[in-house]
């Protein structure tokens, strides 16, 4: 069965440090993963997803994750955050026909 | 490209009355559309699944009669609560798969959530 599990329910960072969101799945098959942000009381924003081209995946706004099958992790990271990225975030993967399923969520704290 | 819309964006209700959230795909066609369910710093939980021309697939647990889905076209699909109760208040939000998208990668678009409050 598929499952994806987010490791941190918060994270806080200052403003210019890294940022790491890390996320567990695990899945019967090659699976596909995506990264979602989203601000409060709006909808979701793909961030970026694997689909197996390329194991080191670039997003929008700076994140990019890597897929490790070894570890099945797919860490969410970007190198200096900003005030803007202050949301929560969801790790998802994908089952065959559409549907998705969704990790509880990270909300992401940036302090000034 | 790909945005999905959402009509309303808050609906206040009474108890006892029942209320239209639209889903609407404005620049793609969509064979198939989501409806999920999300409470206060919770996740998403998926409620149904909704085929174009079809009847809708619906999540263990979720009630088929009081949510009530339509997807009459390949740009719309409607979620009506029946009888909405307090415990019905909730962040609605909707996903839209485009129809050249491959079953593999499942890749959706979603709309920026209904709020609705039953009082």
């Amino acid at each position: 069965a598929q499952s994806v599990t987010q490791l941190d329910s918060h994270v806080s960072v200052s403003e210019g440090t890294p940022v790491l969101l890390r996320c567990n799945y695990s899945s019967s098959y090659s699976p596909s993963l995506f990264w979602y942000v989203q601000h409060p009381n709006k909808g979701l924003q793909l961030l970026l997803k694997y689909t197996s081209a390329a194991t080191l995946v670039k997003g929008i706004n700076g994140f990019e994750a890597e897929f490790k099958k070894s570890e099945t992790s797919f860490h969410l990271t970007k190198p200096s955050a900003h005030m803007s990225d202050a949301a929560e975030y969801f790790c998802v993967v994908t089952l065959w026909g559409g549907k998705l399923i969704f990790g509880q969520g990270t909300e992401l704290s940036v302090k000034p | 490209g790909a945005v999905v819309s959402q009509h309303p964006s808050r609906v206040i209700c009474k108890s006892g009355t029942s209320v239209k959230i639209e889903c609407r795909s404005l620049d793609f066609q969509a064979t198939t559309m989501f409806w999920y369910r999300q409470f206060p710093k919770q996740s998403l939980m998926l409620m149904a699944t909704s085929n174009e021309g079809s009847k809708a697939t619906y999540e263990q647990g979720v009630e088929k009669d009081k949510f009530l889905i339509n997807h009459a076209s390949l740009t719309l699909s409607t979620l009506t609560v029946t009888s909405a109760h307090p415990e019905d208040s909730s962040f609605y939000i909707c996903s839209a798969r485009p129809k050249s998208t491959g079953d593999l990668y499942g890749e959706q678009y979603f709309g920026p959530g209904t709020r609705l409050t039953v009082t």
